[in-house]
């Protein structure tokens, strides 16, 4: 069955210091990932999506086939970012989302 | 509208009642997706349309639980004879057409006691 795995519930890091949000799927075919953002009140929202390859508020994310990873980086954590985010995966096909835990993101002043 | 928009924002039902959720996705979108998320855990599918016409019901429940979107008014989601796990916040998305970007709504949290 498809499953995304975010491995940390919860991540903590100075405003500055670089971070990254872990993301692995396992689907045999060929898949579609996303990086979905909810910030304090806010609704669910799209960050970016792999075949984008673009770079949103300073996040990129590259899809690793062979580690089935799509990890989310920035540089520069800033204080704007905390908030949960959520990694999701589109089955070829199907148009429905497979959504991990999703991690806590806090960034320290 | 531009938003996905969703009523009520909290919804309480004891054991046994019905609770029923509206979802008004945005003008000229196609696809509505409902989703389920328990104790902010992932998001669970429950079921899909394409216009009026259910694309995808894999997620639902069985029993208790059906889902419509007629012309012209809210999408709904209806739970008959809620039981404690059903408890949940109920997200509604829709999308212009099935592969692009899903927008969310703010959900809407029902409590059964």
């Amino acid at each position: 069955a498809q499953r995304v795995t975010q491995p940390e519930k919860l991540l903590s890091v100075f405003k500055g210091a670089p971070v990254e949000l872990k993301c692995n799927y396992s689907y045999s075919g060929s898949p579609e990932l996303f990086w979905y953002v909810q910030y304090s009140r806010q609704r669910l929202q799209l960050l970016l999506r792999h075949i984008s390859r673009e770079s949103i508020k300073g996040f990129t994310a590259d899809l690793n086939k062979g580690e089935t990873s799509f990890h989310l980086k920035k540089p520069f954590a800033q204080e704007e970012d905390s908030a949960m985010y959520y990694c999701a995966l589109r089955i070829q096909g199907a148009q429905k989302l497979v959504f991990g835990q999703g991690t806590r993101l806090t960034i320290n002043p | 509208g531009e938003e996905v928009a969703q009523t009520p924002k909290h919804l309480v039902r004891g054991e046994g009642q019905k609770a029923k959720l509206y979802c008004a996705p945005i003008k000229g979108h196609s696809y509505v997706f409902w989703y389920q998320q328990v104790l902010k855990n992932e998001f669970k599918f429950l079921i899909s349309f394409q216009n009026e016409n259910v694309f995808d019901e894999t997620g639902m429940p069985k029993e208790r639980f059906s889902a419509k979107c007629l012309p012209n008014s809210p999408c709904s989601l209806e739970i008959q004879a809620t039981k404690l796990e059903d408890s949940a916040v109920y997200f509604c998305a829709s999308s212009l057409r099935g592969e692009d970007t899903q927008y969310f709504g703010p959900g809407t949290r029902l409590t059964v006691l």
